[in-house]
């Protein structure tokens, strides 16, 4: 089966200017994720859809991220304004029903943000 | 409140040595479940494994194998024979009831030929 897709790869912006990044889950999975990965440190989930619903948004920066998953398939998630502290990797997974155990996550490559 | 702590942030071996990398959680669930992903350079997380509170029982995967004791709230992770491809950042996780998804901070594995 296909992975998790994200483009781009990598985005070089300045702060203060607006980016967005474009996540397609595997087919068929209901549930999609953004989390936040800093240098050296763990995934921090941003938010968390089932199909085109937020389930949970609760660490989202919601002064400057937005998100959203049209038609329960791909989603975007875009920062406005970004800021220096939002470079890290931003990486989408999907599972099929939500509960990790019994759908372990698939994770994209992820897209790579530097803020200069 | 939920917590995974890895407190090995850097590990080098040499081929084919042992190693063991530690990881201890905090939850106040008495069900929930545990996770080990490994992020190779590429960056893409991999599921390793998975454990869910009532199953204590030890695993064993080829030269993989992994250790819960809820006694001592750990879930530690062994790979024996270490080979170089083995070198990649390896995160422990844990699902509370509620489905949320912690990460650890992430140990990075280095093999050495």
């Amino acid at each position: 089966e296909a992975g998790v897709a994200q483009s781009p790869r990598y985005k070089i912006i300045e702060k203060r200017q607006s980016v967005a990044f474009w996540c397609n889950p595997i087919s068929g999975h209901a549930t999609l994720y953004w989390y936040q990965q800093i240098l050296g440190q763990g995934p921090k989930l941003l938010i968390q859809f089932q199909n085109n619903g937020v389930v949970d948004d609760s660490q989202l920066p919601k002064d400057r991220f937005s998100a959203e998953r049209l038609k329960g398939v791909d989603s975007t998630l875009k920062i406005q304004p970004a800021k220096l502290e939002d470079s890290a990797v931003y990486l989408c997974a999907s599972s099929l029903d939500g509960h990790a155990y019994n759908s372990p996550l698939h994770f994209g490559n992820g897209t790579r943000l530097t803020v200069t | 409140a939920q917590k995974v702590t890895q407190a090995q942030t850097e590990i080098s071996v040499v081929e084919k040595e042992d190693v063991t990398l530690d990881c201890v959680y905090e939850t106040r669930d008495t069900t929930y479940y545990l996770f080990w992903y490994k992020q190779p350079p590429s960056g893409e997380l991999v599921f390793l494994i998975r454990r869910n509170s009532f199953d204590e029982q030890n695993e064993i995967s080829g030269r993989y194998s992994w250790n819960f004791q809820k006694s001592t709230s750990s879930f530690n992770f062994t790979i024996t024979a270490s080979q170089v491809v083995d070198s990649a950042v390896y995160f422990c996780a844990l699902e509370n009831a509620g489905n949320m998804l912690t990460f650890g901070g992430g140990t990075r594995l280095m093999v050495k030929p």
